[in-house]
């Protein structure tokens, strides 16, 4: 089974706070995502990547910066951190043999 | 508006019974489809991809696809409590690119 550890698993932030989000997968995966799931909007890309040093915009991206520093490494930046970021991140994996996407476990953010 | 447009939002079926779930994308782009579930509490989890016309069978899980009209089902028979969840579909032309996923049908399987 695929493995995609997300660290913290929960987190409270401040408005104007910064937060960052780790999301490491030993996988051997090439691509790497950041989405966000909240109820009325469901899951949303935010940032994705195709290997070390590449970074790829996605769907919602205002707000966040991401960096891939390794095939493994993936964060998720807040500098500003809103109240409109409290949401469920999930960091997610992919390779090149299959389709599937496999899923950490979700980092729940709230920004106070 | 949402391009992965999920049908019903919700649905109660019987333990043993049929659940049918619908799905249509509006980007004429896509390609590729899935379908994920979501325990409460839990990630998103791949029960089922389907890229061609037609129809997949998997255990208890039935998917069909029409490229033409962008629309995919999944079928669940005999359900189970265990099949309790949120269920995702999600479409791309580009799975590498990420996917663009559905607000979800929530199923419900009572004894």
């Amino acid at each position: 089974e695929a493995a995609v550890t997300q660290s913290p698993r929960n987190k409270v932030t401040v408005t104007g706070g910064n937060v960052t989000l780790s999301c490491r997968q030993t996988n051997s995966h090439n691509y790497m995502y950041w989405y966000r799931q909240d109820t009325g909007h469901g899951l949303r890309l935010i940032h994705y990547s195709y290997g070390a040093g590449n970074l790829q915009i996605g769907d919602v991206p205002d707000g966040y910066k991401a960096t891939r520093t390794t095939q493994e490494d993936f964060f998720l930046l807040l500098e500003l951190a809103s109240p409109s970021q409290t949401s469920l991140y999930f960091c997610a994996s992919s390779g090149t043999s299959n389709t599937e996407v496999f899923f950490g476990k979700g980092t729940r953010l709230t920004v106070v | 508006q949402q391009k992965v447009q999920q049908s019903p939002e919700s649905l109660i079926v019987p333990e043993g019974g049929m659940a049918s779930l619908n799905c249509t994308s509006s980007d004429r782009n896509v390609d590729y489809f899935w379908w994920y579930r979501q325990h409460s509490g839990k990630s998103p989890k791949m029960l089922m991809s389907i890229f061609s016309n037609g129809e997949k069978e998997e255990g208890r899980f039935t998917v069909h696809l029409n490229k033409a009209s962008l629309h995919t089902s999944l079928h669940i028979r005999d359900s189970q409590p265990s099949d309790s969840a949120l269920y995702l579909c999600a479409a791309s032309n580009n799975y590498a690119q990420g996917l663009t996923f559905g607000l979800g049908t929530r199923v419900s399987v009572f004894p």
